[in-house]
């Protein structure tokens, strides 16, 4: 998880409330990736930026999902409102290239009850 | 059909042994392979990456790729207690610049 902060670690709330996740790219690396990771379904591309720009988020399950990288050193997942269902590690990675090794980092675990 | 896909296990070999993982996938055009692995409560973090058939070694661990087959595996040679861990396949397929990664195997090396 080296060159990339995530936050909070931790989560736990209720279910309709507002959540942002929140990742802090260290290093330079030109794309952005948000994942989340379940027991059942695996881990699961939610959307990716590309130098900040939005490329795909064909993986973002519903309009409740929303991302942002308003600049290089940041980026945010927000979930409004959410659901138990919602529960999963949420996971930020980077890469110099599009198909290149994925630096992942530490994780967001999520609880909602 | 999923585009990547890995026996889930648990895959249990003794201390010594040659842990033999196994990912297949189903796009043709894939490029590029990719073994993650994840230790319970941590983030993924590469192993290998593989892009041309046959081997390449790196220590105790050798991925093999076959693409005719459709396959990749990921070999541990003397495997250790703390290899233990899921071991995720990722495969760049043809149709997207973005690897697809597989559920995962869960590997335990016990004593």
């Amino acid at each position: 998880d080296a060159g990339v902060i995530q936050s909070p670690r931790h989560e736990v709330t209720e279910m309709g409330q507002e959540v942002t996740l929140r990742c802090k790219p260290i290093s330079g690396h030109d794309y952005l990736f948000w994942y989340r990771q379940t027991m059942m379904r695996g881990l699961e591309l939610l959307i990716y930026f590309n130098n900040n720009v939005p490329i795909d988020d064909s993986g973002m399950p519903e309009d409740r999902f929303s991302a942002k990288m308003p600049n290089a050193s940041f980026s945010t997942l927000k979930i409004q409102p959410s659901e138990p269902r919602d529960s999963a590690v949420y996971f930020c990675a980077l890469s110099q290239g599009a198909g290149e090794t994925q630096y992942f980092g530490p994780g967001t675990r999520l609880l909602v009850l | 059909q999923k585009e990547v896909e890995q026996n889930s296990g648990p895959l249990s070999v003794p201390e010594g042994a040659i842990a033999s993982l196994n990912c297949t996938y189903s796009d043709r055009g894939s490029q590029s392979f990719f073994w993650y692995r994840q230790y319970s409560g941590k983030s993924p973090e590469l192993i290998m990456f593989i892009y041309s058939n046959g081997d390449k070694e790196d220590g105790r661990f050798t991925a093999q790729l076959n693409k005719a087959s459709q396959y990749v595996s990921l070999l541990i040679r003397d495997s250790q207690p703390s290899d233990s861990a899921t071991y995720l396949c990722a495969v760049r397929t043809g149709g997207s610049y973005i690897p697809t990664f597989g559920r995962g195997t869960s590997l335990i090396v016990h004593p």
